[in-house]
């Protein structure tokens, strides 16, 4: 899927500091960071809007997300735990409204040893 | 509330056989639904997606879905299966009540067998 790329594609990590990035070549507005623990469903952990946090759900302060522009979509991780392992999907879709499709990137797998 | 339940976690079916996948939905809106296919180690990608109009949706790959207003459901069903098909498919919901965020059944293991 290069539409909308993620980088790295895995990540081992004892308790450090790291950051995921994410780029879409969509020209969508929105974009998500989704967390996805082992035989689980995603879960939304940050969304933007037009380089505007809309939603901040209930996450560890250690995740910093961050928004430089449009298209590009970071998460900062700081002093990592073992909990945090796990594939962190970057979505976007053109806008918030209901009927906007989300696109999902492939993921970064990351591993807290 | 929103919530959508997928009452099998995992299906196992022979390949050439038919399949339906289950999807229960709560919505106090409007629903939006989708189907979702997760293949080992990728990212999810749409299926189908059901707003309105015909109840029957067809999607990529053969799948189709049923929307089901009195039964709130949207089961999944494609014809024959092929063992490329086996995934995990998650049914969402998102609704257009002012909450955006989308809601993720728990996921189907889907695995096609010779």
């Amino acid at each position: 899927n290069t539409k909308i790329t993620q980088s790295p594609r895995y990540l081992i990590l004892g308790r450090a500091n790291k950051s995921l990035e994410c780029e879409q070549h969509l020209g969508h507005n929105a974009m998500y960071w989704y967390k996805q623990s082992a035989e689980k469903p995603p879960e939304l952990m940050f969304l933007y809007n037009l380089k505007q946090l809309i939603r901040n759900e209930t996450v560890p302060s250690r995740f910093i997300p961050e928004c430089p522009d449009s298209s590009k979509l970071l998460l900062h991780i700081s002093a990592v735990d073992p909990e945090d392992s796990a594939v962190y999907f970057c979505a976007s879709s053109h806008g918030t409204d209901a009927n906007s499709d989300y696109t999902f990137g492939s993921g970064t797998r990351l591993l807290v040893i | 509330a929103q919530s959508v339940t997928q009452p099998d976690a995992r299906v196992t079916v022979s390949e050439g056989a038919s399949l339906q996948l289950r999807c229960k939905y709560s919505s106090s809106g409007t629903p939006y639904l989708f189907w979702y296919v997760q293949y080992p180690r990728q990212g999810l990608q749409l299926l189908l997606k059901y707003y309105s109009g015909d109840p029957v949706v067809q999607g990529v790959n053969g799948f189709e879905a049923e929307f089901s207003k009195s039964n709130s459901s949207f089961h999944l069903r494609k014809a024959s299966v092929h063992w490329s098909d086996s995934a995990v498919y998650f049914c969402v919901l998102r609704s257009n009540t002012g909450n955006y965020k989308y809601v993720f059944g728990a996921g189907t293991r889907l695995k096609v067998i010779a």
